[in-house]
């Protein structure tokens, strides 16, 4: 079955504590991305990668970083969590130019 | 950066009625314009799709409108079902394919 898939769903953590949210996806797709989705600000995002070693900032990237070392995955990574990045994440792949498909998100809680 | 808005923060509607949701942008340059739904407690489900080469795509019970002129992207969803309560999106994409946009989302609501 063609999907986006994160990990984990949901997770509680403390501020300062490192943590990364794996996305990974199976339809061989070059654009990845990761988004944010707050109340009243619908969805942001965060980091793109349009290809292998190739990532890019988004609206909201302070905060966050990124990696794509295979095609298949988009780690997010929070090197220093704050409560201000209490959110739901969405990861999101497809090709270059065309329509995304998301993961089932991310809802992060930073205390 | 680019402004995707949504005219209407919710929209109740009888069943069996259809159902107009609308949203404007600010870029001219953008040329690819994507609508979404979001169920509760699921990501973005793409529902169609338009570029800006064409002023009307019809899906099955959907059809999205573009008018370039007044910047303004519309998906009509014909004999809205109770399946279809969620929270509707547009997303806008950049000339070069690479940032995606997204409107503040509309609520739908569909009374049975």
């Amino acid at each position: 079955e063609a999907q986006v898939t994160q990990n984990p769903r949901y997770l509680i953590t403390v501020t300062g504590k490192k943590l990364t949210v794996t996305c990974s996806q199976n339809m061989n797709h070059e654009y990845m991305s990761w988004y944010r989705q707050d109340p009243g600000l619908g969805l942001r995002q965060i980091y793109y990668s349009m290809n292998v070693e190739v990532t890019d900032k988004g609206d909201v990237p302070e905060g966050y970083k990124v990696s794509r070392k295979e095609k298949r995955n988009f780690p997010l990574i929070l090197e220093s969590p704050s409560p201000n990045q209490t959110s739901l994440y969405f990861c999101a792949s497809g090709r270059a130019g065309d329509t995304q498909y998301f993961g089932p998100g991310t809802r992060l809680t930073v205390l | 950066g680019e402004s995707v808005g949504l005219h209407l923060p919710t929209l109740s509607v009888q069943e069996g009625d259809n159902s107009i949701i609308n949203c404007a942008y600010s870029n001219s340059a953008s040329d690819y314009f994507i609508w979404y739904k979001q169920e509760s407690g699921k990501g973005p489900q793409f529902i169609i799709d338009i570029r800006s080469n064409m002023d009307k795509r019809q899906g099955q019970r959907v059809t999205v409108l573009l008018n370039k002129t007044v910047k303004h992207l519309s998906l009509q969803i014909a004999a809205t079902q109770p399946g279809d309560s969620a929270v509707y999106f547009c997303a806008e994409n950049t000339i070069t394919g690479n940032q995606f946009y997204f409107g503040t989302g509309t609520s739908l609501t569909v009374i049975p």
